[in-house]
């Protein structure tokens, strides 16, 4: 069954570092997300990405993120410098319709804990 | 207006019991209302979704109940099993792209 790989799976950095969360949706997908939960908490939207285009972006997603699809297959989140509430997992999705129309599939998240 | 209020935070059912949660919306827009299942260190997957033409969606153990005039909508598991305990999420889109946004999650525990 095809599936959302996302990568790494936990990673630990300094406050004020750049951080790459890759993802790689499934492949007939055209939409993609990401979204992020804080311990405990709920499912927050950041972004969505149509078309080599945000389509869509949360007041969460500030000038610090940022997104891109840079090879066709994957989907990377940048945090330019980290704060620690950025401490988060952060899940891609993708959907071969919109989010209106069509199930979300969503990776195991790569969880961010920043110092 | 886009946010989805979920209620119950957690739920404590026994085994065989009914599992209810509930969820309400503001924005008249939404039209399409998935129930999400977490299981801890995975991401949410799709349970079952609903459009507001129909009232109720039955798959199985799992039931959405829609109430378009309440803009309320629920989750119902029947015969809840101890393989049920997990964390569910309602949510809301609409169909012109909008985001799909998530309500605060209801933490289930079916004991046995």
């Amino acid at each position: 069954e095809p599936e959302v790989t996302q990568t790494p799976s936990h990673q630990v950095t300094q406050m004020g570092q750049e951080v790459i969360l890759r993802c790689v949706p499934i492949s007939n997908h055209l939409y993609f997300y990401w979204y992020r939960q804080i311990l405990g908490q709920k499912v927050e939207f950041l972004v969505s990405f149509y078309n080599n285009e945000i389509s869509e972006k949360s007041e969460i997603f500030d000038d610090q993120f940022s997104v891109e699809r840079p090879d066709g297959s994957n989907f990377t989140l940048k945090i330019r410098s980290t704060k620690l509430e950025d401490s988060a997992m952060y899940f891609c999705a993708s959907s071969e319709l919109g989010s209106g129309t069509g199930e979300l599939f969503f990776g195991e998240g790569s969880r961010l804990t920043v110092l | 207006q886009q946010q989805v209020k979920q209620s119950p935070q957690s739920l404590i059912v026994q085994k065989g019991g009914i599992s209810i949660i509930n969820c309400a919306y503001e924005n008249t827009a939404f039209d399409y209302f998935p129930w999400y299942q977490q299981f801890p260190g995975k991401g949410p997957a799709l349970l079952i979704a609903i459009r507001p033409d129909v009232s109720e969606k039955k798959e199985g153990r799992f039931t959405i109940s829609f109430n378009k005039s309440a803009k309320q909508f629920s989750l119902h598991i029947m015969d809840s099993q101890p393989g049920d305990s997990a964390t569910y999420f309602c949510a809301a889109s609409d169909q012109a792209g909008t985001a799909l946004i998530f309500g605060k999650g209801t933490t289930l525990s079916v004991s046995s």
